[in-house]
């Protein structure tokens, strides 16, 4: 079964410190996956996609991760600031078909502390 | 300028009503959709329009009926609501379905069910 689990479920961090969100994923075959980020009460607004050959790709103090053999991708951010509070979600996209699948993890709660 | 704009933003309504929730994009993309996120935050995808035809239609019930006038507009149709239609619902659009361009998503419309 297409599945994607994120962890931890919540996190809070003091302002300025790092931290590292994960993501698994069970999707085969494997297109891509992104990082949404969702404030609360708008919509997800997407951080990065990583593909099958990327192993690395930053967005200003976000860096995403993915081990496409292990099916793992982590999301770091650097120097937390208080707009980083947020929902971090990660989604996975099955390889194209007549009816590509996008599977959404239940995401992370990130909680910046001044 | 809004680029993915749903209207309303807030909704209560009593079982049994029937209610619609209008989206636009002036994106210029070919592809829109219609996501739920319940209380558990995950989304799910419930229908996907390219060129004002219908792609996907996720087990969705027959009370939710998607209309797009043009490939601008996707509005979201619900009859009969129940308690458990209670949820956030999130407009998008892409400009591909198969490339996996990003979705741009709407700021949600909170739909309660009384």
């Amino acid at each position: 079964k297409n599945q994607v689990e994120q962890s931890p479920q919540s996190l809070i961090i003091l302002e300025g410190k790092n931290c590292t969100l994960q993501c698994n994923y069970t999707v085969s075959p494997f297109s891509n996956l992104r990082w949404y980020k969702q404030d609360t009460g708008r919509g997800p607004v997407s951080l990065t996609i990583m593909t099958f050959s990327e192993n690395t790709k930053s967005n200003g103090r976000y860096t995403a991760t993915l081990d496409a053999d292990t099916k793992q991708s982590s999301l770091h951010i650097t120097a937390s600031q208080l707009s980083d509070s947020a929902s971090y979600i990660c989604v996975v996209r099955g390889t194209m078909d007549s009816n590509y699948q996008l599977i959404w993890g239940a995401g992370t709660k990130l909680i910046i502390k001044p | 300028d809004t680029a993915v704009s749903q209207t309303p933003k807030y909704l209560v309504t009593q079982m049994g009503n029937d209610k619609s929730i209008k989206c636009e994009q002036n994106l210029g993309h070919d592809t829109m959709y219609w996501y739920k996120q319940d209380s558990k935050k995950f989304l799910k995808i419930m229908f996907s329009y390219n060129n004002k035809e219908l792609i996907i239609n996720e087990t969705v019930p027959n009370r939710f009926s998607p209309k797009s006038p043009d490939k601008a507009h996707l509005n979201l149709h619900i009859n009969s609501l129940e308690l458990g239609d209670s949820a956030v619902y999130f407009c998008a659009s892409s400009g591909d379905r198969i490339s996996g361009n990003t979705i741009y998503f709407g700021e949600g419309s909170w739909l309660t069910v009384v």
